[in-house]
């Protein structure tokens, strides 16, 4: 069964470098989740799709981070420029509906050096 | 501020006791309540949740208790096993916007 698939699997930047993580949500899943996780903050919600549309933009997160959802089968997170802080595992998640599980990709380890 | 938060980051518990584990949210618009579990270097997976129309839901060893007047609910692990040792992390959304906030987890500890 295909579940929520992210490429690459691990990603090492440099400082002020342009990377693009990749999510495939489960198909028919309505709603799309990216998050980033880190042992400090957890899991930080950057954001969140819609039926395509985005809804939540991760307020302290815009400036540097921007996600996409071009089709209801793909999305994209740019962050742009990386910095240090940047490294965690960035993870993306979809569910059918509101209110209802969320099924997890394995994440993309973010490393900038 | 936090919205969902998880007062303790760890709890360690012996072989067959029973494990307690607390949410507290600060937004009374919430109406789904999911208690995830997540291995090291795993993605966290849904254990159990809740909607808001019941205060308990039972599974097996799993029971959620939610207190709406409180703000608070839990989830009980009972007859606790070194398999159950991992982060447990509490999540809930509701309203108008399904987005799912998570706390920080507690790693529970079995020790055999």
């Amino acid at each position: 069964d295909a579940g929520v698939t992210q490429t690459p699997r691990h990603e090492v930047a440099e400082k002020g470098q342009t990377i693009i993580l990749k999510c495939e949500p489960v198909s028919g899943h309505n709603d799309l989740f990216w998050y980033r996780q880190t042992k400090i903050q957890g899991l930080e919600l950057l954001s969140y799709f819609r039926s395509k549309s985005l809804m939540e933009d991760g307020g302290a997160f815009k400036d540097r981070f921007k996600a996409e959802m071009l089709n209801s089968s793909f999305s994209t997170l740019k962050i742009q420029p990386t910095e240090p802080k940047d490294s965690a595992v960035y993870l993306c998640a979809s569910s059918p509906t509101g209110n209802t599980e969320v099924f997890f990709g394995k994440g993309t380890r973010l490393t900038v050096v | 501020g936090q919205q969902v938060k998880q007062s303790s980051p760890s709890l360690t518990v012996q072989e067959g006791g029973i494990s307690i584990l607390n949410c507290d949210y600060e937004n009374d618009m919430f109406d789904y309540f999911a208690w995830y579990k997540k291995y090291p270097d795993n993605s966290p997976t849904l254990l159990i949740s809740v909607r808001s129309n019941v205060d308990k839901r039972e599974d097996g060893r799993l029971t959620v208790f939610l207190n709406k007047s409180g703000k608070h609910f839990s989830l009980h692990i009972t007859a606790s096993q070194p398999e159950d040792t991992a982060v447990y992390l509490c999540a809930n959304s509701g309203g108008s916007n399904y987005k799912l906030t998570f706390g920080k987890g507690t790693l529970l500890t079995v020790t055999p």
